[in-house]
């Protein structure tokens, strides 16, 4: 099956700081890509869902000037947090669309101190 | 708006015992339904899938029937493993305008599945 891939797995940063997540797909070229969040013991929540060359759409209640998205290229997005704090603290999940299939990524932990 | 209901969990059985996790949802139109499984440590990966009424999808022995009338999509297992302790999700996600490709998953809150020996 496709594979996504994501980097880092775990991050650890200081409260203030900015994060980069990236998510690839290995082997296959996703035109659409989603960025989810989960909570402990929680569903995944639905943060945007990025489209290669164009911006990406944020649901409702997601700060797009927070949590920044750009996928650049057909196998590359990333979701930047910026300016951390703690509550930022999160798993923080991509996946990448293809043939009307979702296949996600491992998951990123983010621990923001 | 949609929305995605599971039987909370955890869920505990012994080896070769059988499974059922229950879910409903609610959603406009004609909804195409999902089984996620995440193993520790893993992303998510598809179980199975169903796009219309009365469709049945099945893998690696799990089956889930798309029971429009009751809006249910129960996973079920005649004799679960070890190996399939995991989190389970139910999701839902509706066509695009286009129908040419699913839109974005709406998810249940997961089960967390532990068999023992």
């Amino acid at each position: 099956g496709a594979v996504v891939s994501q980097h880092p797995s775990r991050v650890i940063c200081k409260s203030g700081t900015s994060v980069k997540i990236e998510c690839r797909s290995l082997d296959f070229q996703a035109t659409t890509m989603f960025w989810y969040r989960q909570f402990p013991k929680q569903s995944l929540m639905l943060m945007a869902t990025s489209n290669e060359g164009s911006k990406a759409t944020y649901e409702q209640g997601v700060e797009k000037d927070k949590f920044l998205i750009n996928h650049a290229s057909l196998t590359l997005s990333t979701l930047t947090v910026t300016s951390a704090h703690p509550e930022d603290s999160s798993f923080y999940i991509c996946s990448g669309s293809l043939y009307n299939e979702q296949f996600f990524g491992p998951g990123t932990r983010l621990t923001v101190l | 708006g949609n929305s995605v209901t599971q039987m909370e969990g955890p869920v505990t059985l012994s080896e070769e015992a059988f499974l059922t996790i229950n879910c409903t949802y609610t959603a406009t139109g004609y909804p195409s339904l999902f089984w996620y499984v995440q193993y520790p440590g893993e992303g998510l990966q598809l179980l199975l899938k169903a796009t219309k009424a009365d469709d049945k999808g099945s893998n690696k022995g799990f089956e889930a029937t798309y029971r429009k009338e009751t809006t249910s999509f129960h996973l079920e297992k005649g004799s679960v493993q070890v190996s399939d302790s995991a989190v389970y999700f139910c999701a839902l996600s509706q066509r695009n305008a286009g129908g040419t490709s699913y839109g974005k998953l709406t998810f249940g809150q997961g089960t967390i599945l532990t068999v023992h020996p």
